[in-house]
């Protein structure tokens, strides 16, 4: 069975900051994963996507993460903050079978500082 | 081109009634899924539907039902409605792959919020 975690449900960081969220995932198969990213009022829209190409994946809007196979994590990372970040971000898992589902996390509300 | 549609936007129920939610996804895509995001839980899984068929199903109780019509489109039924039904409530599409499911990137609509009374 899949899983994922996110660690802290709420996350506060200043503008120009480094913003890292914390996601960790369970499964018995190599996994894809992802990031998506939700602003209020709307649907969510897919930040990034790991497929096993290539260990650190770079997404939209300067965000990446990190597949680290020995810690099961793939925290997403930002260099510097900017106000519009803020918004609910969201990591999901799906793996290699014929009829995976795709489940995510709880999210992590971002919050920007000024 | 149009994205993922939802209908309707808001839904206002009381206990033991039933609802119904629409969603027409992106065209070309064959894939569509439905989550309920209830307030702190994150997106809980659904359904799954591609081809007209039902793939995977999440832990709800059967008194989740949906469908896809021939055309893609899909909806969510919940019958008997409970408070804990309140939620808002997602559907994403995906073209459908050929290769795993599990790398499908999933388009989201807005969603239609449930409040049952």
């Amino acid at each position: 069975a899949q899983s994922v975690t996110q660690l802290g449900s709420h996350v506060s960081v200043s503008e120009g900051a480094l913003v890292l969220l914390r996601c960790n995932y369970s499964s018995s198969v190599p996994p894809y994963l992802f990031w998506y990213v939700q602003y209020p009022n709307q649907g969510l829209q897919l930040l990034l996507k790991y497929t096993s190409a290539a260990t650190l994946v770079k997404g939209i809007n300067g965000f990446e993460a990190e597949f680290k196979k020995s810690e099961t994590s793939f925290h997403l990372t930002k260099p510097s903050a900017h106000m519009s970040d803020a918004a609910e971000y969201f990591c999901a898992v799906g793996s290699y079978s014929s009829a995976s589902k795709i489940i995510f996390g709880s999210g992590t509300r971002l919050s920007i500082r000024p | 081109e149009a994205g993922v549609t939802q209908s309707p936007t808001h839904l206002i129920k009381t206990r033991g009634q039933q609802a119904t939610l629409r969603c027409s996804p992106i065209s070309g895509h064959t894939s569509v899924y439905w989550y309920q995001q209830a307030l702190g839980l994150g997106l809980q899984f659904l359904l799954w539907y591609d081809e007209g068929e039902e793939r995977n199903r999440g832990n709800f109780p059967p008194r989740f039902s949906g469908r896809q019509f021939p055309n893609y489109s899909s909806e969510l039924n919940v019958n008997a409605l409970e408070l804990e039904d309140s939620a808002l409530y997602l559907c994403a599409s995906s073209p459908g792959s050929t290769g795993p499911s599990g790398a499908n990137v999933l388009t989201f609509g807005a969603g239609s919020r449930l409040t049952v009374l």
